[in-house]
């Protein structure tokens, strides 16, 4: 089976920094891109970045580039999101998700139950 | 960057309506574009891709259509079970564009 698992969560000031883990189990993990996306309380999804399975091609949103980065272990079979700089406006559910080929172009077909960032002072 | 913009943004329809929900690109994607629902407290599930392909395991009472810009969620006969928000999804290239969302009620 297919499974996805968010950690790294919580609560934290303006300014601050996290990282987001994302662990994959049931496929081959290199085979496939991965890809972030959020959901603040009461708003739509929100695509935040993705990267190639391969790790060499990453993207961002606008609203997270160069204060987000994209990261992959292969050998680890693990995702990561390193965030810094963070702001208010960051807080929300930060869904882990699979995109069907190795490209990032493409869609997702399996999403993990999400771990909550709150940034708050 | 291309937007996606979805309408209505909320509808509410009687058990065994027809519903039909509207996503609509500013720059033609030919046919790369997604559905997914979300059920309220759940995580998304991609419903339909390459805009009219079923996802294995979806009810066939769901259909997507559409090419270039214009593109539509047409649920046949609603059910309780398809109380969600809809979104639309963009990934002819990044950024991956979600539209809005649309709300389904049980009216």
């Amino acid at each position: 089976e297919v499974q996805l698992l968010e950690s790294g969560g919580g609560l934290l000031q303006p300014g601050g920094s996290l990282r987001l883990s994302c662990a994959a189990s049931g496929f081959t993990f290199s085979n496939y891109a991965m890809s972030w996306v959020r959901q603040a309380p009461g708003k739509g999804l929100e695509w935040v970045s993705s990267i190639s399975g391969s790790g060499g091609n990453t993207s961002y949103a606008d609203s997270v580039k160069g204060r987000f980065t994209i990261s992959r272990d292969n050998s680890k079979n693990t995702l990561y999101l390193q965030k810094s700089s963070l702001r208010v406006e960051d807080t929300a559910v930060y869904y882990c998700a699979k995109t069907v080929a190795a490209q990032v172009d493409y869609y997702m077909d399996v999403w993990g139950k999400g771990t909550t960032v709150t940034v708050s002072s | 960057d291309i937007q996606m913009t979805q309408s209505p943004s909320s509808l509410s329809a009687s058990v065994g309506d027809r519903v039909t929900i509207t996503c609509r690109a500013s720059q033609g994607i030919s046919n790369y574009l997604a559905w997914y629902q979300q059920k309220p407290g759940k995580v998304p599930m991609l419903l339909i891709y390459a805009a009219s392909t079923l996802q294995s395991g979806v009810p066939s009472r769901f259909s997507g259509s559409g090419s270039g810009t214009d593109f539509t969620l047409t649920i046949s006969s609603l059910q309780p079970e398809d109380v969600a928000t809809y979104y639309c999804q963009k990934y002819n290239t990044v950024p991956l564009t979600f539209g809005g969302g649309t709300k389904v009620e049980i009216k």
